[in-house]
């Protein structure tokens, strides 16, 4: 079956600090990866995304994510965080033809000054 | 790049009453949208597959007649709540899909906000 794991529900960092969300897929086919973003009370905004090609994908706000097919994960990084980085953070997976697209739960971050 | 639209962003209504969200594409053709659902500090949850000119497909446990949903074009699905009641309260995000070469992706709208009272 697929799915998608976020195994940190919540994680705070200061500002500054380095971060990394973790994300677990499993999924029988070519997985298409995603992350997005949601601040309180908005709709979700797309951080990045893989389809193929390079592993390491570069995406907006400073943030990265590497697709590691041996572990299944595709976590995502910033090497500096900003409190404006306070949100929750989605982890999905899709596919190109089908009809079919998963989140996982989701880690809130919470940035310390 | 690809931008959906979801309007109204805040709605509140009486217990009762029928409420129309609507989901556009705005410079994309999307013969596929998506209708979820979040709950407080929750992830998002599937309510419903929308596509243009056929019946939407609905995951298990939503009431296909009391959240109807209709794709009549490639750029417009709706999701209504009827008789809403205050267990309706909640937050729903329409997606659509884009198939088109580099813009492939799921692009979400805003969010609307339930309020049943």
């Amino acid at each position: 079956a697929q799915s998608v794991t976020q195994p940190d529900i919540h994680i705070t960092v200061s500002e500054g600090a380095s971060l990394e969300l973790r994300c677990n897929y499993s999924y029988g086919a070519t997985p298409y990866l995603f992350w997005y973003v949601q601040s309180p009370g908005q709709g979700l905004q797309l951080l990045l995304k893989y389809f193929s090609g390079d592993t390491l994908v570069q995406g907006i706000k400073g943030f990265e994510a590497e697709f590691k097919r041996s572990q299944s994960s595709f976590n995502l990084r910033k090497p500096s965080v900003h409190w404006s980085d306070a949100a929750e953070y989605f982890c999905a997976v899709g596919t190109l033809t089908g009809n079919q697209f998963y989140f996982g739960t989701g880690t809130s971050l919470t940035v310390i000054p | 790049g690809a931008v959906v639209s979801q309007h109204p962003s805040r709605v509140i209504c009486k217990s009762g009453t029928s409420v129309k969200i609507e989901c556009r594409s705005l410079d994309f053709q999307a013969t596929t949208m998506f209708w979820y659902r979040q709950f407080p500090k929750k992830s998002l949850m599937l309510m419903a597959t929308s596509n243009e000119g056929s019946k939407a497909t609905y995951e298990q446990g939503v009431e296909k007649d009391k959240f109807l949903i209709n794709h009549a074009s490639l750029t417009l699905s709706t999701l209504t709540v009827t008789s809403a009641h205050p267990e309706d309260s909640s937050f729903y995000i329409c997606s659509a899909r884009n198939s088109q070469g580099s813009n492939y992706g799921y692009t979400f709208g805003s969010g609307t906000r339930l309020t049943v009272v």
